[in-house]
Formats: C-alpha cells, sequence, structure tokens
C-alpha cells in the first residue's frame, strides 16, 4: 500500500485568495490524481499529473483555476486560485500503485476547505 | 461513457439489522473493475473491495458480502448485524480495466446511519 499525507487537513479562506494543497506520499509513483467532492455529493476527478509532464484536466476543469505541480515521484500540489464559496469542498488526492497486474488506487485523507 | 448510480442516497437502521447497498453500472468496457469505498465522519477513503468483470464470484469478508450480477450490471454491498461504526458514506466507483492512469467513475454514495 501507499501512506498518503495532505496539507493542510483544513483551511478556511476569504474568496479571492489562493490556496495551495500539498500531497505527500511514501513511495515513489507515477501516476497521482486529484479529486474534488462538494458537500455531500461525490468524488469528481479534477485532473492527473504525470510527473515530468502537465497535468492533464477532466472537462470542466482548468489550469489557471486549478494549476499543479509535481515536482519528483513522491510529490504534487493543487492550488485553488481566486477561491469563492462554490470552491468549498473536500479535496484529495490519489496514488496509482501497481499490484499483481492491476493499479490499485489509494487517497490521502484529504483536505477540507471552507471559502467565506 | 461509464456511469455508477446509487438510488439509495440515505439509508437508517437499527443496529443489528442487515442493510444493502445497491449500485448500477453503465459501461461499454467489456472488462473493467467495480469498487466500494467507505467514507466515515473523518472524510479519508477506505477501500473495501475490488471486483474484476471477469469474476462473478460473490465475496464475503466478515459481515461484509458483495454480490455482483453482471446480467443486471449490479454491484451489491450487504452489511450484515450493521455496527453504529458502519456509519458512513459508500461509495461505489468503476474503473476500466487497467492501464496506468484509468480514472475511476464514483457513484454519489449512500449515507449509512447505524443507529443504538
Amino acid at each position: 500500500s501507499a501512506v498518503i499525507s495532505q496539507k493542510p487537513s483544513r483551511d478556511i479562506c476569504q474568496r479571492g485568495t489562493s490556496l495551495t494543497i500539498q500531497c505527500q506520499v511514501d513511495s515513489q509513483v507515477t501516476m497521482m490524481f486529484w479529486y474534488r467532492q462538494q458537500p455531500r455529493q461525490s468524488l469528481t476527478l479534477i485532473a492527473t499529473a504525470n510527473q515530468g509532464s502537465e497535468a492533464t484536466y477532466e472537462s470542466g476543469f482548468v489550469i489557471d483555476k486549478f494549476p499543479i505541480s509535481r515536482p519528483n515521484l513522491t510529490f504534487s500540489t493543487l492550488t485553488v486560485s481566486n477561491m469563492s464559496p462554490e470552491d468549498s469542498s473536500i479535496y484529495l488526492c490519489s496514488v496509482e500503485v501497481p499490484r499483481q497486474g492491476y493499479y490499485e488506487q489509494y487517497f490521502g485523507p484529504g483536505t477540507r476547505l471552507t471559502v467565506t | 461513457a461509464q456511469k455508477v448510480t446509487q438510488a439509495q442516497t440515505e439509508i437508517s437502521v437499527v443496529e443489528k439489522e442487515d442493510v444493502t447497498l445497491d449500485c448500477v453500472y453503465e459501461t461499454r468496457d467489456t472488462t473493467y473493475y467495480l469498487f466500494w469505498y467507505k467514507q466515515p465522519p473523518s472524510g479519508e477513503l477506505v477501500f473495501l473491495i475490488r471486483r474484476n468483470s471477469f469474476d462473478e464470484q460473490n465475496e464475503i469478508s466478515g459481515r461484509y458480502s458483495w454480490n455482483f450480477q453482471k446480467s443486471t450490471s449490479s454491484f451489491n454491498f450487504t452489511i450484515t448485524a450493521s455496527q453504529v461504526v458502519d456509519s458512513a458514506v459508500y461509495f461505489c466507483a468503476l474503473s476500466e480495466a487497467r492501464t496506468s492512469g484509468s480514472r475511476l467513475t464514483f457513484g454519489e454514495g449512500t449515507q449509512l446511519t447505524v443507529n443504538p
């Protein structure tokens, strides 16, 4: 398995500001993913971050709003830019680990963001 | 396109009752994976099970059991003799068979409340 940590665990931010969320994993992984979970909603994939290349964004998510960095094989950041109350969500990172011919996906503990 | 439907938004039971959480999926892939995750109030996603589309055998793990029926595109989850600690949001998810980077498609989740 993989042990994943996220910082901060939660934050309350004012609209118009930006927050950078960090994701650290205890082993080297190729693929990392960022998900958003709006209140009482399901998880939606924001983007896939492959080390050494630009992140790939899902429909409805753009780099200007959610810039992602992936400087090495154990770390990634997601920035939520120019925040509005609609950005209040749990943001989760996940990593992909090869397991017996399959790629298992493990999730971090999440970052609870409230925008006022 | 892939889709996962969890029609039960909320379920409330009394401790020791059995409860079944429904999951119906849509995919054009002939090979795919199905998952169940548990999200307790703390927010982290806990992996429960992964099932390959070729393997239709039901699985039991302690008080948990899963019924995979390819003919009806369903992957239902039963908790026997429920306990208060089972209270959580449960997500069913689907991914294509697995090359690196395949995304998980989540259902809307079912909030299970087990009352003492």
